[in-house]
């Protein structure tokens, strides 16, 4: 299955900064999918980064809060845009893989950001 | 709406098994997943269900019935490696994965 790097692995941010969160495959892949997944709370997909065209966004999410950019079929970046304590979470990236298969998905081991 | 329930916490006790249950309701069906997930790390894929029926890998299985909307993971041999939350999720007719609020397994020596 993949490898899939991912950073910063956590950080502490203020009030109306943004982030941005790195995420290198080892391989490479059409489809990166950014999910999020708060305190004690399932998998929200917030949406699919496709290589060579505009991301597709999940209800709830939009591209001026959460813009995201994919280079190339090895890497994406996903920004938390003027962040708000809301916004703390951990983001995960992940891709799909022939596993079993199925469309299973590795995940990167996530990006648990804290919002001051 | 597409919806999918599973206990919130189980407990259970090393050495023994335990059965976490998953029921679901979505537009379509392409499959059942099973994940794990310790505190603090990252989802793991544990087992894919398609067709009904039990898939078994290693002290770990997993159940299918479509016609009841529903699956279950079993657990044998409990250790205390396995405390972790455990995700079901399922991918419907637009290959959309639906997950579960996930199942925070609790193990007791």
């Amino acid at each position: 299955s993949a490898v899939i790097s991912q950073k910063p692995s956590r950080d502490i941010c203020q009030r109306g900064t943004s982030l941005t969160i790195q995420c290198q495959v080892d391989s490479q892949v059409t489809m990166m999918f950014w999910y999020r997944q708060q305190p004690g709370q399932s998998l929200t997909l917030i949406a699919t980064a496709n290589q060579g065209s505009e991301a597709t966004y999940e209800s709830g999410f939009v591209i001026d809060k959460f813009p995201i950019s994919r280079p190339n079929l090895t890497f994406s970046t996903l920004t938390v845009s003027n962040m708000s304590p809301e916004d703390s979470s951990i983001y995960l990236c992940s891709v799909r893989t022939g596993e079993s298969g199925a469309n299973v998905l590795t995940f990167g081991a996530g990006s648990r950001l804290t919002v001051l | 709406g597409q919806n999918i329930d599973q206990p919130t916490e189980m407990t259970a006790t090393e050495g023994a098994i335990v059965q976490i249950n998953c029921t679901y309701q979505t537009s379509g069906f392409n499959g059942l997943f099973w994940y794990q997930q310790h505190a603090g790390e990252a989802p793991t894929f544990l087992s894919y269900n398609v067709l009904d029926g039990l898939e078994e890998k290693g002290r770990f299985s997993s159940f299918l019935s479509r016609s009841k909307g529903y699956s279950y993971l079993l657990l044998k041999e409990l250790q205390m490696k396995d405390s972790a939350s455990y995700l079901c999720a399922v991918m419907d007719s637009n290959y959309q994965l639906i997950w579960g609020a996930g199942t925070k397994l609790i193990i007791k020596p």
